[in-house]
Order: C-alpha cells, then structure tokens, then sequence
C-alpha cells in the first residue's frame, strides 16, 4: 500500500520568500515521486518528479525538490516565489506498474504582494 | 501537438441516469487514466488503460467502467448516478510505449453536478 501526506492544506508567502511545500510518503517499496501543479480550471501539470538516481530533482518555474529516504519525505522548494506561483500543488507517488499515482491531498499556495 | 481533450467541458445530471464521459489523449500516446477530483476525497486514481486493455484499476464500484478505442481515445462511464458522484474527472495521457511512471499529461476535466 501507498500513501501520501501533505502537510498544510494552506501555505501562505510573501512575493520573493522562499517557499516549502511539504511531502511525506509511505510505500513499501522504492517509490517514483511527483509533484504536480493545478491552476484554476485547469488539469495537473507536472513540476518534476524522482525516478532513481540524484537525490535532488531540479523542476520547471525555479522549482526543486529532495527525496529523502530515512525521513520519508519529498518537500517541494523555491527560493523566491513569483506571484505566478499562486495554485494548488500535489504531491503523488507510485509504487506499482502502470501509471496508478496516489496523491496526496494538496496545498493551495497563496503568494502576498 | 494538441493536448489531451476531454468532452464536454460541463455536464448536468440527474440521481439514477448514467453518464459519458470522453477524452482524446496526445497524438501517439498509448495510456490513458482516469482521476476523480473532489473537495472532499481530493484525486482518486479510477483506472488505466493501455493499447485497449485495463493495465490498472482503482477502488470504486462497478457503477464506473471505462474503455479504450484502437485509436488511443477513451470514455468512461458512470451508471446510477448518485449526488456523491459530482466530480472534476480528470483524463491523462502518456507514453508512447510501454514504459511507466512518465509524465502524466492531464486534460482541464469534466466537471460534472449530480441533482
């Protein structure tokens, strides 16, 4: 079984902060992970995912993220949000054949002018 | 290339009638999955299908069902709607071949209300 928790349904920056979304999976087994964005009225667009390999994973938009095995985390990171940045962000893992994503259950970025 | 398309944009039910619901994936594309957005479940994985066959399958009841055509195009089907049912149902697409975890292309929903 997987799962996925986000943690902070709501995050709240101000234009140039850093801003950290947090993820943390369970899987028994080695995970894929992702993060996808949503805009509003929009699909999911994909930010960057981990496969296998480097343990830092560089996205579109600035966006980064680092998969930490003992912490069983993917936190989502930039260093200065854009006012563009504002939407929902999900963070999803796949452990199994096929393209059968979990997702956790989102965090609405909202960027202060 | 054009995106992937989901047909129709907005649709509105009623209790007990049955739905359909389309979805055009990304030319060359061979997989295509289904996900159920609500406020409350958040995205739940429906199913997958790949070259025609289902390749994965979600915990719903077997009032949902899907299929996939000889040209990659997909619909799922709803029967005996219930109000629980209103959703953005959200089509991907990937692949071009066999290989999974890709990247997901998603089309901008359906967005169905159940009355």
């Amino acid at each position: 079984a997987q799962s996925v928790t986000q943690l902070g349904s709501h995050v709240s920056v101000s234009e140039g902060a850093l801003v950290l979304l947090r993820c943390n999976y369970s899987s028994s087994v080695p995970p894929y992970l992702f993060w996808y964005v949503q805009y509003p009225n929009q699909g999911l667009q994909l930010l960057l995912k981990y496969t296998t390999g480097a343990t830092l994973v560089k996205g579109i938009n600035g966006f980064e993220a680092e998969f930490k095995k003992s912490e069983t985390s993917f936190h989502l990171t930039k260093p200065s949000a854009h006012m563009s940045d504002a939407a929902e962000y999900f963070c999803a893992v796949n452990s199994n054949a096929g393209n059968m994503l979990t997702f956790g259950g989102g965090t609405r970025l909202m960027v202060k002018p | 290339k054009a995106g992937v398309t989901q047909t129709p944009r907005y649709l509105i039910k009623t209790r007990g009638q049955q739905v359909t619901l389309s979805c055009s994936p990304i030319s060359g594309h061979r997989s295509v999955s289904w996900y159920q957005q609500t406020p409350g479940q958040g995205l739940q994985f429906l199913f997958e299908y790949f070259s025609e066959t289902q390749r994965n399958k979600g915990n719903f009841p077997g009032r949902f069902s899907g299929r996939q055509f000889s040209n990659s195009r997909s619909e799922m089907n709803v029967s005996t709607l219930e109000l629980g049912d209103s959703a953005l149902y959200l089509c991907a697409s990937s692949s071009q071949g066999a290989q999974t975890n890709e990247k997901l292309f998603f089309g901008s929903g359906t967005q169905l209300s159940v009355l």
